[in-house]
């Protein structure tokens, strides 16, 4: 069964702008991570945070995570062109470790 | 280089043919997956192997079955092909969380296969 929900489904924003995305999930996770897919190719790994972390920066990325409300939000800060992709969040449940399970994905448009 | 390969690319079948997609790891890791994407870019997994032992099973139909000879290729069979089968099929690999990494998953670019 879908364990995360991607919101918005399609978000397009003018270059320099930032773009936040939502994730939400049903069950405790172990942690929650995030790829992106550009069009035509696989998946690619952002970021990864853990279940006891709330926040974790990576270069123009900033990843939150509230394990009360069970929802997590990916920023990316001064948007560019090359960053319009799907971008998905993936959880690791508890117990199951080598299961990664995927939302539907938010599709990002980033304007030049 | 490339990390996670999967061949063929592209692959267009008619209905009632058997199919096969292979994958192949040059990371060293010890778990590799095939997911399932869908017309609407909804991932599912499908199978999980861990050091050529199947872990997981998504109840997928017994028309697909994987092989892995060893721990560095996962191939996956699929006999009597629908239209529903059509989709993009994706290899990837981890390693175990806990070991190097925690459970990042590294993909190949897909197999479009299209069943007419």
């Amino acid at each position: 069964s879908q364990q995360g929900e991607e919101d918005p489904q399609a978000l397009s924003i003018q270059e320099g702008e930032n773009a936040t995305m939502n994730c939400s999930y049903k069950t405790s996770i172990n942690n929650l991570q995030w790829y992106r897919q550009n069009s035509g190719r696989g998946l690619v790994h952002l970021i990864l945070i853990r279940s006891n972390e709330r926040e974790k920066h990576s270069g123009r990325l900033r990843v939150t995570l509230d394990t009360s409300k069970k929802s997590s939000s990916l920023l990316i800060t001064a948007s560019r062109a090359a960053d319009t992709a799907s971008y998905f969040c993936a959880t690791v449940i508890g117990g199951s470790n080598y299961k990664l399970t995927f939302g539907k994905g938010t599709l990002l448009t980033v304007n030049p | 280089d490339t990390a996670v390969s999967q061949t063929p690319k592209y692959l267009v079948t008619q209905m009632g043919n058997d199919k096969s997609i292979k994958c192949e790891q040059n990371l060293g890791h010890d778990t590799m997956y095939w997911y399932k994407q869908d017309s609407k870019k909804f991932l599912k997994i499908m199978f999980s192997y861990n050091n050529k032992e199947l872990i997981i099973n998504e109840t997928v139909p017994n028309r697909f079955s994987p092989k892995s000879p060893d721990k560095a290729h996962l191939n996956l069979h699929i006999n009597s092909l629908e239209l529903g089968d059509s989709a993009v099929y994706f290899c990837a690999s981890s390693q175990p969380p806990g070991t190097k990494g925690e459970g990042e998953l590294f993909f190949g670019e897909g197999s479009r296969l299209t069943v007419l």
